[in-house]
């Protein structure tokens, strides 16, 4: 089963950032957080991962919490092309991803 | 990253018959897994294609409806056996990358049985 919680559906306006929650209270000391989105048809998308402190890539930014039990992905100027189902999972690195529902999020303009 | 081919993309078949979905990688990789993905619904493991082995089944999941077959480090195979209708799915090959140990997929196999 998930180890994640996350809303089933947010909305967000175009050029706004994007804050999509995930809670994860029970992860481990060894278990990353990461996060996946899919866009409609589309194979699953890595967007970014991390185990402790905050990570910023080109597509986002994560920011966990001190005691690791909650975390949230950034978007920081949603587009139109970010409506997709984003995932938050908590693995081991290497391992197989148990995926939950995920936060469906609409972009409007 | 990784580019992962699965083919057929997509395909119709009939009840009762089998298909089987390749999925080919262009990098060196550890792990190889299969997922299926239900009209409307996440992506559920399958099993995890192990190197010249039998496969890992999850619960639920069993080697004569799920064959799989993984003979060298980039590629793998499923097969769907005695398909029905149920089985119409997205079928989606996934890979961890050996340089830097992160997870892609592929596109996935849209499968339609009648």
């Amino acid at each position: 089963d998930a180890k994640t919680t996350q809303p089933p559906s947010m909305d967000c306006a175009e050029g706004r950032a994007a804050n999509l929650p995930c809670n994860h209270s029970t992860i481990s000391g060894n278990e990353y957080v990461y996060w996946y989105r899919q866009i409609h048809s589309q194979g699953p998308q890595y967007i970014i991962h991390g185990l402790k402190n905050n990570e910023t890539n080109e597509m986002a930014s994560l920011i966990i919490t001190e005691d690791r039990k909650s975390s949230t992905l950034i978007l920081p100027h949603a587009t139109l092309r970010d409506t997709a189902v984003y995932y938050c999972i908590v693995n081991q690195a290497g391992t197989a991803l148990i995926f939950g529902k995920g936060t469906t999020l609409s972009v409007s303009s | 990253s990784a580019v992962i081919s699965q083919k057929p993309s997509r395909d119709i078949c009939q009840r009762g018959t089998s298909l089987t979905i390749q999925c080919q990688v262009d990098s060196q990789v550890t792990m190889m897994f299969w997922y299926r993905q239900q009209p409307g619904q996440s992506l559920t493991l399958i099993a995890t294609a192990n190197q010249g082995s039998e496969a890992t089944y999850e619960s639920g999941f069993v080697i004569d409806k799920f064959p799989i077959s993984r003979p060298n480090l980039t590629f793998s195979t499923l097969t769907v056996s005695n398909m029905s209708p149920e089985d119409s799915s997205i079928y989606l090959c996934s890979v961890v990358v050996l340089a830097s140990g992160e997870l892609f997929f592929g596109e996935g196999s849209r499968l339609t049985v009648l």
